[in-house]
């Protein structure tokens, strides 16, 4: 039930278009949802983030959409570009577990020139 | 955003000794920190929260005894990796939080190679 399941594991973009990157949780008590961007041989860094009462936040070209009901939230990069070539983690949190974050699997993201 | 460093950002050491790595939040007083691995190409793994002041609390599975961490002040974590070897050769990351339900800052982790 602590799991988020993050799909692709892979993508590749080509400049210019839309990356979705989608992930599913069953906790019904995850109420924080972040995304974190990670280059090699780098720590994560938080991107974007989200709560379960809103469907939608954007922050510049990246987009997260939530649907309660399904249990799921998705990463949108618009205009995708190659420098947005790194790997992308979506994780959640639940209020009782204080700080500490479930992390997804992981998608390794190529944007193409 | 708050920053966190973590020292050194790579080390090789022969099997047998012990190395430690540094994790500083630098501008802010991390109440908790939290200690990852990550093998290449996967999720980072939790291996365990420290609270300033307090034991740290370590996932299943991992070997307190090898790994241990120091959280002293609370701008500082330490995680030992006592006579390592070769299979503890990884990536590995804090990362830390102002308060219980804050935003967890990462440092830029460190990469850990034994021969």
């Amino acid at each position: 039930q602590q799991q988020v399941k993050q799909s692709p594991q892979s993508l590749i973009v080509q400049k210019g278009g839309i990356s979705i990157i989608n992930c599913a949780y069953e906790n019904t008590a995850f109420d924080y949802f972040p995304w974190y961007q990670q280059f090699p041989g780098k720590g994560p860094a938080l991107l974007i983030a989200i709560r379960p009462d809103v469907s939608e936040k954007k922050e510049g070209r990246f987009t997260i959409s939530f649907n309660k009901s399904a249990k799921q939230f998705s990463l949108h990069i618009m205009d995708s570009q190659p420098g947005d070539s790194a790997t992308y983690f979506c994780a959640a949190k639940a209020e009782t577990s204080g700080s500490r974050l479930t992390f997804g699997e992981g998608t390794q993201l190529t944007v193409n020139p | 955003g708050a920053v966190v460093s973590q020292h050194p950002s790579r080390v090789i050491c022969k099997s047998g000794t012990s190395v430690k790595i540094e994790c500083r939040s630098l501008d802010f007083q991390a109440t908790t920190m939290f200690w990852y691995r990550q093998f290449p190409k996967q999720s980072l793994m939790l291996m365990a929260t420290s609270n300033e002041g307090s034991k740290a609390t370590y996932e299943q599975g991992v070997e307190k005894d090898k790994f241990l961490i120091n959280h002293a002040s609370l701008t500082l974590s330490t995680l030992t990796v006592t006579s390592a070897h070769p299979e503890d050769s990884s990536f590995y990351i804090c990362s830390a939080s102002r308060g219980t339900g804050e935003k967890l800052f990462f440092g830029s982790g460190t990469q850990l190679s034994v021969l």
